[in-house]
């Protein structure tokens, strides 16, 4: 079984510009979740997407947005890039159907930098 | 606000000793805990797990304990190896998953 896959691996933007990710999750997982990784902040939760519909939010500005395909591949936005948005951001993926015991499968993420 | 903490930012360890690495958490509500590794330019993968009714899970060399009364998990690897150099991230499942900000260890041959 192929793994999580992310495009693009790297990412380097400027302030103000916006950007998307693309997450291509393991065949036949319907959850798809995002989270930013910065240093000293660990792994903060994004969203999580789940047969095209957002299932949950974390707690970040609506700069952030995302979507899912009815492939389940879904893809994260980031608008009015700002310097504090450099990060690696990882899509996970899972089978879960209802509630939270099936553990995620991560992709490599994309390392986003905003000069 | 941090849910799930890991207060220890590294860790070295000699090879063959015990590694510990501790992760606390402040929600009674989460049930199901679990543990990932990651190496430098790769996403986490997972390692082991824990669910709210055991107090210990063990696969191979790792054992995960889980003391629910002062919500605190520990990943113990016995016995080290050089390989399991990587930054371990706790994490707790409740509407969504909760990480730590992860503990980097490094065994030293």
């Amino acid at each position: 079984k192929a793994g999580v896959t992310q495009t693009p691996r790297y990412l380097i933007k400027t302030r103000g510009q916006q950007v998307t990710l693309s997450c291509s999750p393991i065949s036949g997982h319907r959850s798809v979740s995002w989270y930013q990784q910065t240093p000293g902040q660990g792994l903060q939760f994004l969203f999580e997407y789940f047969s095209e519909t957002q299932r949950n939010k974390g707690n970040f500005p609506g700069r952030f947005s995302g979507r899912q395909f009815s492939n389940s591949r879904s893809e994260m936005n980031v608008s009015t890039l700002e310097l504090g948005d450099s990060a690696l951001y990882l899509c996970a993926s899972s089978s879960r159907l209802a509630g939270p015991y099936n553990e995620q499968f991560f992709g490599p993420g994309t390392r986003l930098t905003v000069l | 606000d941090q849910q799930v903490k890991q207060n220890s930012p590294s860790l070295s360890v000699q090879e063959g000793r015990i590694s510990i690495l501790n992760c606390d958490y402040t929600n009674s509500m989460f049930d199901y805990f679990l543990w990932y590794k990651k190496y430098p330019a790769e996403g986490p993968t997972f390692l082991i797990s824990i669910s709210s009714i055991k107090d210990k899970n063990e696969d191979g060399r790792f054992t995960v304990f889980l003391n629910k009364s002062a919500k605190h998990l520990s990943l113990h690897i016995v016995p080290s190896q050089p390989g399991d150099s990587a930054v371990y991230f706790c994490a707790a499942s409740g509407n969504q998953f909760y990480f730590g900000t992860g503990t980097s260890l490094t065994v030293i041959p």
